[in-house]
């Protein structure tokens, strides 16, 4: 079974500090690796994909990659409330599906 | 406006009753998916089509059935044989099938049951 592990959180953190969300997962085979955000109710929204080792920054988001831990993270540089929300990893696995974690859920404090 | 229309937004099923989910999109994407998100998870596929009159499972296709007549429509169906529909449904769209592509995401419909 094709497994994708995020902390559920939530993760408290106050207003300007860094947010720093992980993500394991189990198929060697996955490529593409996608972050997601979801506010309570709505549907998700792409935030950031990144496909090769090593950092992509884009805004105040840095996806981190690492396939040989198949580890994968998102950064959020000066978290403002706005940011409030549950965020998703999706790994693409080896027969090209998108496989979701059920998602940390991050609290930015004013 | 280029997107993915899903309605309705909340649906109510009663005991033994099919009830039927639309998303249309017109943004032109040759793969349509289906999801499906209980409280505190993550979305969990149900059924996918890469090209029209086609389509696959997912790993929860067990009482839901789809079809893919047109490029444009992806409906999905409840069956009476899914005993724990209360869920929301997402339904989305990529460019292609092939797992580098952006998904699109509807707003989603609520399925309750009565």
């Amino acid at each position: 079974q094709k497994e994708v592990e995020q902390n559920s959180g939530p993760l408290s953190v106050p207003e300007g500090a860094i947010a720093s969300l992980n993500c394991t997962y189990s198929d060697r085979g996955s490529q593409s690796f996608f972050w997601y955000r979801q506010y309570s109710g709505k549907s998700p929204e792409l935030i950031m994909s990144i496909y090769s080792n090593g950092d992509k920054e884009d805004g105040r988001f840095t996806a981190q990659l690492n396939k040989a831990s198949q580890y994968v993270s998102l950064l959020i540089r000066d978290s403002q409330p706005s940011d409030s929300a549950t965020y998703l990893c999706a790994p693409c696995d080896s027969s090209y599906k998108l496989i979701f974690g059920s998602g940390t859920r991050l609290l930015v404090r004013p | 406006d280029g997107g993915i229309t899903q309605s309705p937004k909340y649906l109510f099923r009663k005991e033994g009753q099919n009830v039927t989910l639309s998303c249309e999109q017109n943004l032109n994407h040759d793969a349509m998916y289906w999801y499906r998100q209980d409280p505190g998870q993550g979305l969990r596929l149900i059924y996918y089509s890469q090209i029209v009159n086609d389509f696959q499972k997912g790993d929860i296709a067990e009482g839901y059935s789809v079809s893919r007549e047109k490029k444009e429509s992806f409906p999905l169906t409840v069956t009476s044989a899914q005993k724990n529909p209360t869920a929301f449904y997402l339904c989305a769209s990529s460019r292609t099938g092939g797992g580098i592509e952006k998904l699109f995401f509807g707003s989603g419909t609520q399925l309750s049951v009565l």
